[in-house]
């Protein structure tokens, strides 16, 4: 079975402009959550979606929204960028909502300068 | 007090002896726990799971979860300088609608 996949895998972009990250789960799984990870704060939740539905959120500011589609995949998105969104930024897929195994995928890389 | 906490490290073990990795969660009500392993510039991995006291062992890994002292733990038989990574112990919270909240992560040498 394919694991989880993101797109892009690095990103650069300039203060203020806006990103749109993509994650597709592993077949059959339905909950995508997404993570943000920085050396200072380490792994720290942003939010999970299932059925096409925000069921859970970190406390990060409304810059950062997501969405998922009726197949499963998530994107998420950054709009007004700032320096401090440099980070890795991490989808895991699992089964069912409340189903906690989580499977992470690669990651995207982003860099805000 | 963090909700999940782990040792700082970084701990460094000689290859082959028996590397024990320690985590505290704050939140009673929690059910599920998780270790994960993470590479330098690599994604977390799934390692072990644990759902109920006591330990659970796969392969040279064993997950031991207490709950009434909050305490989780990972031990690693027979350490391999393969095994150097970070591990983060994850813990899905009841509180705060139920998330799953990740600890700072220790990280593991295993010297040869």
């Amino acid at each position: 079975k394919a694991g989880v996949t993101q797109t892009p895998r690095y990103l650069i972009k300039t203060r203020g402009q806006q990103v749109t990250l993509s994650c597709s789960p592993i077949s059959g799984h339905r909950s995508v959550s997404w993570y943000q990870q920085t050396p200072g704060q380490g792994l720290q939740f942003l939010f999970e979606y299932f059925s096409e539905t925000q069921r859970n959120k970190g406390n990060f500011p409304g810059r950062f929204s997501g969405r998922q589609f009726s197949n499963s995949r998530s994107e998420m998105n950054v709009s007004t960028l700032e320096l401090g969104d440099s980070a890795l930024y991490l989808c895991a897929s699992s089964l069912e909502q409340g189903y906690y195994e989580q499977y992470f995928g690669p990651g995207t890389r982003l860099t805000v300068t | 007090q963090k909700e999940v906490e782990q040792n700082s490290g970084p701990l460094s073990v000689p290859e082959g002896a028996i590397a024990s990795l320690n985590c505290t969660y704050s939140d009673r009500g929690s059910q599920s726990f998780f270790w994960y392993r993470q590479y330098s510039g690599k994604s977390p991995e799934l390692i072990m799971s644990i759902y109920s006291n006591g330990d659970k062992e796969d392969g040279r890994f064993t997950a031991q979860l207490n709950k009434a002292s909050q305490y989780v733990s990972l031990l690693i038989r027979d350490s391999q300088p393969s095994d150097s990574a970070t591990y983060l112990c994850a813990v899905h919270t009841v509180n705060q609608g139920g998330k799953l909240i990740f600890g700072q992560g220790t990280e593991l040498s295993v010297k040869p």
